[in-house]
């Protein structure tokens, strides 16, 4: 079935370093990368988004890249803070549906002060 | 903007009852889904309506599973028969019609079998 692999499962990075996070897609037909930010006992949150006929996107201190012949995208935080703790998940949208959201397993981001 | 508001946040039920969680999305969204996300990973895909039509269903979506949207503005989702398994958060989202329109999500109701 369509999967999509995340890396890594948990980041530990000190205040104002850069966070990196990976993210593979196996379906070639789909167009639609979305990113979300959950915090505990909450709803994941959209941060960012990117579609295929875009290499980049940025707002403020968040980035993402998309490679479509690699089928790779990857979520870039730069002067990370205290508060960007929280779990991140990378999302594609499954080829053959208008709506259903394929998501990786997500990852655990700790920022130490 | 009040964004996408689901009842109740906390169910806790014994094997075998039925319940039922509501979604109202976000006033203008024509777009509403479903998730079911259980700890540890990522949400999973179960349904979703454009108005009142239901357009698409995933596999984990079985016959003790429905979902409704009458009116094409909240939504429903029944489980019947609960079993141990169906312990997990279930996330509702909405969005507006295509081309492509990003998801935003509620905080979920979170059920609990007994």
């Amino acid at each position: 079935g369509e999967n999509v692999e995340q890396h890594p499962s948990t980041l530990s990075v000190q205040e104002g370093d850069s966070a990196v996070i990976k993210c593979t897609y196996s379906d070639s037909a789909s167009n639609y990368f979305p990113w979300y930010k959950q915090e505990l006992g909450k709803g994941p949150q959209l941060i960012i988004d990117i579609r295929s006929n875009v290499g980049e996107k940025k707002d403020q201190r968040i980035a993402v890249t998309l490679n479509k012949t690699a089928k790779h995208f990857s979520l870039h935080i730069t002067e990370t803070q205290p508060e960007d703790s929280a779990v991140y998940f990378c999302a594609a949208l499954y080829g053959g549906s208008q709506g259903n959201l394929i998501f990786g397993k997500g990852t655990k981001l700790s920022v130490k002060p | 903007d009040t964004g996408v508001s689901q009842d109740p946040r906390h169910k806790i039920t014994k094997r075998g009852q039925n319940v039922t969680f509501r979604c109202d999305p976000i006033s203008e969204h024509n777009r509403l889904y479903w998730y079911r996300q259980t700890l540890g990973q990522g949400p999973e895909f179960l349904t979703y309506f454009q108005n009142e039509a239901q357009l698409e269903k995933s596999r984990l979506l079985s016959d003790r599973f429905s979902a409704e949207r009458p009116k094409g503005s909240f939504s429903t989702l029944e489980i019947q028969r609960t079993e141990q398994g169906d312990s997990a958060m279930y996330l509702c989202a909405s969005s507006l019609e295509p081309p492509i329109q990003p998801q935003h999500f509620g905080d979920g109701t979170r059920l609990s079998i007994l």
